[in-house]
């Protein structure tokens, strides 16, 4: 069975510039989330998802952040205009029961 | 709502102990953890869901004190292969979304 997939695995882009993360979960899973992570900090809620609709997004951080999930299948994150504290690692995690989130390898993020 | 992890790093040698601690100022009602391996995506260890709880994986272990509002890792003989950083995180009720601790990089050397 695959496991959460995530694309691009790094992205580079100057600020103002927009970029688009996308996330394939577990084939099934209804739930999936997007958390990020700040260099040593820790990994931070940013929305969940069951099916297609929006469950909790109160850890957006501001209307920059656009998240979608198409027919409730792969989800995407656009970040429109990045700037520089959007730079970080974003995981995608996706669970069927409220118990196990499984994670994805994170998009890296450089906004220069 | 992030707990708090400590310590922030642990070297050990192979076959040493390790505990790392997670502690939080909100009611407990769920414990998860994962270690990441650099450049991973972060892998599912355990989750402890009653007070007072323990569980195990290969030699880790973990216990949930939910009075203390505090759950503690136990990794007993330490391997190369449990190099990494943990993280804790906690859910509310019926929450789905997790709060993670800032993570413990543990570096086993031979």
């Amino acid at each position: 069975e695959a496991g959460v997939t995530q694309f691009p695995s790094h992205s580079v882009i100057e600020k103002g510039q927009t970029v688009t993360l996308r996330c394939d979960p577990i084939s099934g899973h209804d739930n999936l989330y997007w958390y990020r992570r700040v260099m040593g900090k820790e990994i931070k809620f940013l929305l969940h998802f069951v099916k297609e609709s929006k469950q909790d997004e109160s850890g957006m951080p501001n209307n920059r952040f656009l998240a979608e999930r198409t027919g409730g299948t792969y989800s995407t994150l656009k970040v429109q205009p990045a700037e520089l504290e959007d730079s970080g690692v974003y995981f995608c995690a996706s669970s069927q029961f409220v118990n196990e989130q499984f994670f994805g390898p994170g998009t890296r993020l450089t906004v220069l | 709502q992030q707990p708090v992890q400590s310590p922030q790093a642990v070297i050990l040698r192979e076959g040493e102990d390790a505990v790392i601690n997670c502690s939080s100022s909100k009611a407990l009602y769920s414990v998860h953890w994962y270690r990441q391996k650099h450049g991973e995506a972060p892998v599912f260890l355990m989750i402890l869901l009653k007070g007072g709880e323990q569980k195990g994986h290969e030699k880790i272990s973990a216990s949930f004190n939910e009075k203390k509002q505090q759950s503690s890792l136990y990794l007993t003989a330490s391997q190369l292969s449990y190099s990494g950083t943990y993280f804790c995180g906690t859910g509310g009720t019926g929450a789905n979304n997790l709060f993670f601790g800032t993570g413990t990089r543990l570096t086993v050397i031979p």
